[in-house]
């Protein structure tokens, strides 16, 4: 099945650096959305994109509909220690085959050193 | 409000035991999915459903089965548990997944 690819795989970063990740596929969907996971839980919605092009912020958080539709960025402002944890993006509808069905990441793990 | 909860949280089997991970939602969404989540790979889609009485295939749906007589619930059963099923469950459930899932915190499940 397909699966989207992201990169960096992991990244060590200072507290205080911008981060930025990204995520491609081979197919193209409507739907973007980014995840984080804290250890020993459920991933949480951080960012909805709906259109290509579009540009969302959530606090330090800014996420981009790529143009193509086949990808999308993440980008993290002034990372806190908080902000450790594993990123997912994931894909909906488009040319996949059903909208029913999410397609995730393989996601970015990240850490901060203070 | 509980959101979706998953039980049990830890689970050691054996190879070919069966069981049921429950999986529970209260706000009502009719679409509801479970994901195993393997180091390295992401989350997987297993099975899922667009509303009561309606379930389909994912992604990796052998070895598993599934059905939704309520809306509220959704179990997830492994048939005859083999070493390849050890792996972390999340079941997810949202109005739709185009605005986006809403997790349970997983079962942790090791078959030996």
């Amino acid at each position: 099945g397909q699966q989207l690819n992201q990169s960096p795989q992991s990244m060590f970063i200072q507290e205080g650096e911008d981060v930025s990740m990204n995520c491609t596929s081979s197919s193209i969907f409507n739907t973007w959305l980014w995840y984080k996971q804290d250890p020993g839980e459920g991933p949480v919605l951080l960012i909805a994109l709906y259109k290509a092009g579009e540009l969302t912020s959530n606090g330090r958080l800014t996420a981009q509909f790529g143009i193509t539709r086949k990808d999308s960025f993440l980008n993290i402002s002034a990372s806190i220690p908080s902000d450790v944890g594993i990123y997912f993006c994931a894909g909906q509808g488009g040319d996949t085959g059903t909208a029913s069905k999410l397609t995730f990441g393989t996601g970015t793990r990240l850490q901060v050193t203070l | 409000n509980a959101g979706v909860t998953q039980t049990p949280k830890f689970q050691v089997l054996k190879t070919g035991q069966s069981m049921t991970l429950q999986c529970a939602q209260d706000m009502n969404h009719e679409y509801m999915s479970w994901y195993r989540q393997d180091p390295g790979m992401g989350l997987r889609l297993i099975h899922y459903s667009v509303g009561a009485g309606i379930t389909d295939q994912g992604e990796v749906p052998n070895g598993y089965n599934v059905s939704r007589s309520t809306t509220e619930d959704f179990p997830l059963r492994l048939l005859s548990a083999a070493p390849s099923q050890t792996s972390v469950y999340f079941c997810a459930s949202s109005y739709s997944p185009r605005t986006g899932l809403f997790f349970g915190s997983g079962t942790q499940l090791s078959v030996l």
